[in-house]
């Protein structure tokens, strides 16, 4: 697609609840990442993957928290047993290679508030 | 360890105005350095970036940045402030091309006063 797309926009979660979070990549990047933005925050990493290596997963905060991305391209963000302090926007960011020269391109972000 | 660091979480202009936006990061290597716009309920969207060659750099909607490796600095600049220039403003840093990951500061509110 022209742009990184995510889904759902917006998410609305009883807390205890898994939630399952999309993003789809610009064709051809192969570099993904994840951040998470939390109110008066700056963007927290999360996960970052590229092409078929290892992910590099130390900005996951806790093992409720996990990612994949199938056959390179389309990545899921998974996050169980909800908590309250998850509620935060996740953006979901690509780039053409790792070396991060040419900027992230970002989706607009999924909006989960755990209640 | 990298970090940024943008002083001034709420910055307010009158249209018209000289905008600054600070930013120091601190980098054991020499750094990729980028601004980042975000508009509400957006994703960010990259205005400039510095990785090498020149250091003052242009980016998009006539804002500016210059890199000063004395003074670990990055400020965005723009003339004149318009009043869609009102966003959220982000500053990163990444370690040249090594590492996998940017690190991004807090965030400038940049309110644009008619």
């Amino acid at each position: 697609g022209a742009g990184v797309s995510q889904s759902p926009s917006n998410k609305v979660t009883e807390k205890g609840k898994d939630v399952e979070l999309r993003c789809d990549p610009i064709s051809g990047h192969t570099a993904l990442y994840w951040y998470r933005q939390s109110l008066g925050q700056g963007l927290e990493f999360l996960i970052y993957f590229q092409g078929n290596s290892a992910p590099d997963k130390s900005g996951l905060p806790s093992d409720r928290f996990s990612a994949e991305r199938t056959g390179g391209s389309v990545s899921t963000l998974t996050i169980q047993r909800t908590q309250q302090e998850d509620s935060a926007v996740y953006l979901c960011a690509s780039s053409f290679d790792r070396t991060g020269i040419y900027g992230y391109t970002f989706g607009s972000g999924t909006r989960l508030t755990v209640v | 360890a990298q970090s940024v660091t943008q002083l001034g979480s709420h910055v307010s202009v009158s249209e018209g105005a000289l905008v600054l936006l600070r930013c120091n990061y601190s980098s054991s290597v020499p750094p990729y350095l980028f601004w980042y716009v975000q508009y509400p309920n957006q994703g960010l969207q990259l205005l400039l970036k510095y990785t090498t060659g020149a250091t003052l750099v242009k980016g998009i909607n006539g804002f500016e940045a210059e890199f000063k490796k004395s003074e670990t600095s990055f400020h965005l600049t723009k003339p004149s402030a318009h009043m869609s220039d009102a966003a959220e403003y982000f500053c990163a840093v990444r370690d040249g091309d090594t590492g996998n990951q940017f690190y991004f500061g807090t965030g400038t509110s940049l309110t644009v006063i008619p």
